[in-house]
């Protein structure tokens, strides 16, 4: 059976700081990957989708970039991490095969920023 | 651009009783339409999904309602429980196929009261 493995669970890191999210997924292969953030009061927002390794799709211009190394591990990075980067972030990933598009999420990072 | 958005923010109800959770989407040629459910800083869980060509869609005390045409989707919730306690996210792909990002309301925090 697939899963998908996110960490770490929660992040404290201060204004200015570096930022690195994991997330892999094990038991298939090429997957859609997907990063989502979900703000406090706001609804889940996509940050970045990949079909395939180093090929990223940006939804939002922000402080952030995300990688895909290999077919599966998706990374979430920021060099300078700001105030408004504290959420929830959650990573996802579909079967690219299935077109019902079913999304399948891990446990989120929950990220606070000072 | 598709928007989707959930209707009560919050919900209060007393255990036992039959409830409805509304969804709606702006734009009606929708390729399915996805009934998450999150619990407190936890990630997102699929409850149901609706293809475009369904009208509804039922597993266990849950049933999902479409209705295309008006653009609008619900989640019924049958004999309600204190487990059943949580936010629940309706979401439809941005585009008209199966594999693109999904664009999510912002939820229900739906809470029980035993």
């Amino acid at each position: 059976s697939q899963t998908i493995h996110q960490w770490p669970a929660t992040l404290v890191q201060p204004v200015g700081s570096p930022l690195s999210l994991e997330c892999t997924v094990e038991g298939t292969s090429n997957p859609n990957l997907y990063w989502y953030r979900q703000a406090a009061g706001r609804g889940l927002q996509l940050l970045f989708y990949s079909v395939g390794i180093g090929q990223i799709s940006s939804e939002v211009p922000q402080n952030l970039s995300a990688s895909r190394p290999q077919d599966r591990q998706f990374i979430l990075s920021s060099k300078k991490l700001l105030l408004s980067d504290s959420g929830f972030y959650l990573c996802a990933w579909s079967p690219a095969w299935d077109s019902k598009n079913i999304q399948y999420f891990g446990a989120g990072t929950r990220l606070s920023v000072l | 651009k598709q928007e989707v958005t959930q209707i009560p923010a919050a919900l209060s109800v007393p255990e036992g009783e039959n409830l409805v959770l509304n969804c709606s989407f702006t734009d009606s040629a929708i390729y399915n339409l996805q009934w998450f459910r999150q619990d407190p800083g936890k990630g997102l869980t699929s409850l149901l999904l609706i293809q475009s060509s369904q009208r509804e869609q039922t597993s266990g005390r849950l049933n999902a309602s479409l209705d295309k045409s008006s653009g609008r989707s619900t989640l019924y919730i049958a004999a309600s429980q204190p487990g059943d306690s949580a936010t629940y996210l309706c979401a439809t792909p941005g585009s008209h196929s199966g594999n693109t990002p999904l664009v999510f309301g912002k939820g229900t925090r739906l809470s029980v009261i035993a």
